[in-house]
């Protein structure tokens, strides 16, 4: 069973559109997640981190957790096709120093 | 801040050459760095978790002999690929964790190996 887990898309979005990129994740006992972007042939950068229930914004990303259902998603306003790469999702449990990381969400945005 | 250098950026070697990669942070202090592989099309994966002034701990599968990791200070670790082969080239990736409250890991840019 996959601790992370994420649809591989790929996802497609018109340019201007909110792009919707979700992850559940399957360890109660999670406290810091994060969200990373990675282009081809590049190493991932991040984008986000949030660990407290709720919306997280930073400019046009949104980070939202839910502990309770166990998942984190990240939204994209106004999608711009620089937005285009794939989305990781990466948790940290309690006391363990290792990132758990979703397989990735291909992304396109449609020009 | 939180960046993370990697040298070199591509190499290219014969089969049976040792290569060494270096990863620094440059504005933070990491006590612990972390060493990915990642083929093309495929997850990043986690080789091992490097501690300052301590032996690494590899993941599963991964030779710990073939994979020389030496994290000698608290701003550089290194990775050395010895007796390369072909099927080791991918791209290779560092982490830094930074040491405060929410310890967030900030990547290198990565270091594409070629063995021919």
């Amino acid at each position: 069973q996959k601790e992370v887990e994420q649809n591989s898309g790929p996802l497609s979005v018109p340019e201007g559109a909110i792009a919707s990129l979700n992850c559940t994740y399957s360890d109660r006992v999670s406290q810091s997640f994060f969200w990373y972007r990675q282009y081809s042939g590049k190493s991932p950068e991040l984008i986000m981190s949030i660990y407290s229930n709720g919306d997280k914004e930073d400019g046009r990303f949104t980070a939202q957790l839910n502990k309770a259902s166990q998942y984190v998603s990240l939204l994209i306003r106004d999608s711009q096709p620089s937005d285009s790469a794939t989305y990781l999702c990466a948790v940290r449990s309690f006391g363990n120093e290792k990132l758990t990381f979703g397989t990735g969400t291909r992304l396109t945005i449609i020009p | 801040g939180a960046v993370v250098s990697q040298h070199p950026s591509r190499v290219i070697c014969k089969s049976g050459t040792s290569v060494k990669i270096e990863c620094r942070s440059l504005d933070f202090q990491a006590t612990t760095m972390f060493w990915y592989r990642q083929f093309p099309k495929q997850s990043l994966m986690l080789m091992a978790t490097s501690n300052e002034g301590s032996k690494a701990t590899y993941e599963q599968g991964v030779e710990k002999d073939k994979f020389l990791i030496n994290h000698a200070s608290l701003t550089l670790s290194t990775l050395t690929v010895t007796s390369a082969h072909p099927e080791d080239s991918s791209f290779y990736i560092c982490s830094a964790r930074e040491t405060t409250l929410r310890e967030t890991q900030y990547f290198g840019p990565g270091t594409r190996l070629l063995v021919l």
